[in-house]
């Protein structure tokens, strides 16, 4: 079982829709969530963390955390075309020093 | 704004020859990592460093990958020899802190890599 799992999509969504995109973790010990955007070509960049049960937003975008049932996920509202990118989970797992461990990424295709 | 710098952006090279690539964090940054991403993946880490130690390279397939950061600052990741399943993105990362204080990893451009 990979440590962190995502649906690679790709996921269509029209502009201005919601975008529900979901992540999966092993580690019942993980503490600490982050979702990282990737443009084709490019490197990824840091978008949200999450450390606690609950709900996260900042701006048009929220981060879900559900440690019970090991559940990260992140909702992009007013979907944008420049949203249109590789969306990476990670996860902080321990054991020594901690380490991130990203997912496969989903793949976000926002239409005009 | 500070940068993690990469170099070389890319490299091709025929199997069995060595490569090298080489990162320099931002200036500070304590904690330096090398990932590996291969096409429609996401990123696998190869080594984590903190200053000058490794402190995680459970990935790095050692009899062929080496990895160093003599001073704390600048590293260098060498493949000898390298392989046509090596053909990826080399990315470099660095952080001020240890995940999972912040977990904001800082990468550079990358280092592609073609294996023919």
């Amino acid at each position: 079982q990979k440590e962190v799992e995502q649906n690679s999509g790709p996921l269509s969504v029209p502009e201005g829709a919601i975008a529900s995109l979901n992540c999966t973790y092993s580690d019942r010990g993980s503490q600490s969530f982050f979702w990282y955007r990737q443009y084709s070509g490019k490197s990824p960049e840091l978008i949200m963390f999450i450390y606690s049960n609950g709900d996260k937003e900042d701006g048009r975008f929220t981060a879900q955390l559900n440690k019970a049932s090991q559940y990260v996920s992140l909702l992009i509202r007013d979907s944008q075309p420049s949203d249109s990118a590789t969306y990476l989970c990670a996860v902080v797992v321990s054991g020594g020093y901690n380490k991130l461990i990203f997912g496969a990424g989903t793949r976000l295709a926002v239409h005009p | 704004e500070a940068e993690v710098a990469q170099s070389p952006r890319y490299k091709i090279t025929e199997k069995s020859q060595a490569v090298a690539f080489w990162c320099d964090p931002i200036s500070g940054h304590a904690t330096l990592y090398w990932y590996r991403q291969i096409l429609g993946q996401g990123p696998e880490l190869l080594v984590q460093f903190q200053d000058e130690s490794v402190v995680d390279d459970s990935q790095l397939p050692k009899d062929r990958f080496s990895a160093e950061r003599l001073k704390g600052v600048d590293s260098t990741l060498k493949i000898q020899p390298a392989e046509l399943g090596d053909s990826a993105m080399y990315l470099c990362a660095s952080s001020f802190l240890l995940p999972p204080n912040t977990g904001e990893l800082f990468f550079g451009e990358g280092s592609r890599l073609t294996v023919l």
